[in-house]
């Protein structure tokens, strides 16, 4: 595998659900991201990790929840999710933080709530 | 605050003519970066170019080329002789230090061009 893997690619999940979505990087990057993509809305940023540290958490509600097991992994856990939580869902990666650096991204997550 | 703007929500052009797609940025940082992204329809965002406020050197890279200016805080990508598979949404984005958040640097999108190139 090379680069930015995701899994699932799609989801469809009831409200009362729990999941998680997975995000693997290949590129030997400190910093992993997840971002949302709604249809008509800019790319919202939701959590920034560095070295398997949350970094940033852009008011995002409790029901997802973030983890980094290691710099290589970046997991999505969702729980009693909306309907307008049905969106597209990115990770990304990056050499490090510094603004410099681009970020690479994963083919991402359809997910679709019931 | 920074801010990008795609003024241009869809364009459709004819396989094999040019088109520029505008991207405008405001900051009020004096280093920051530029960058374009690619999205086909399969979903991934493909990295295509990074710009440094200091290097207002025009890119070319086979038919794709960047306008940077900074006297008007543009960024303008052009695709000469498009081709079918040029269709996708591309995106302009903006990186600059944040200095409310440990993590250094944001990077702001623009709402994205949908591009369809039509044989």
């Amino acid at each position: 595998e090379t680069g930015v893997t995701q899994t699932p690619r799609h989801l469809v999940m009831g409200m009362t659900n729990k999941k998680s979505l997975k995000c693997e990087q290949h590129l030997g990057h400190n910093a992993m991201y997840w971002y949302k993509q709604s249809a008509k809305k800019p790319l919202e940023l939701m959590f920034v990790y560095s070295l398997e540290e949350r970094v940033e958490n852009n008011s995002v509600p409790s029901r997802f929840s973030p983890e980094c097991p290691n710099s290589s992994h970046l997991f999505l856990h969702l729980h009693t999710l909306q309907p307008e939580d049905s969106a597209l869902y990115l990770c990304a990666s990056s050499q490090d933080l510094a603004g410099s650096y681009e970020q690479y991204f994963g083919p991402g997550t359809r997910l679709t709530v019931t | 605050a920074q801010k990008v703007t795609q003024a241009q929500t869809e364009i459709s052009v004819v396989e094999k003519e040019d088109v520029t797609l505008d991207c405008v940025y405001e900051t009020r940082d004096t280093t920051y970066y530029l960058f374009w992204y690619k999205q086909p329809p399969s979903g991934e965002l493909v990295f295509l170019i990074r710009r440094n406020s200091f290097d207002e050197q025009n890119e070319i890279s086979g038919r794709y080329s960047w306008n940077f200016q900074k006297s008007t805080s543009s960024f303008n990508f052009t695709i000469t002789a498009s081709q079918v598979v040029d269709s996708a949404v591309y995106f302009c984005a903006l990186s600059g230090p944040r200095s409310n958040s440990n993590s250094g640097y944001a990077l702001n999108f623009g709402k994205g061009t949908s591009l369809l190139v039509t044989p």
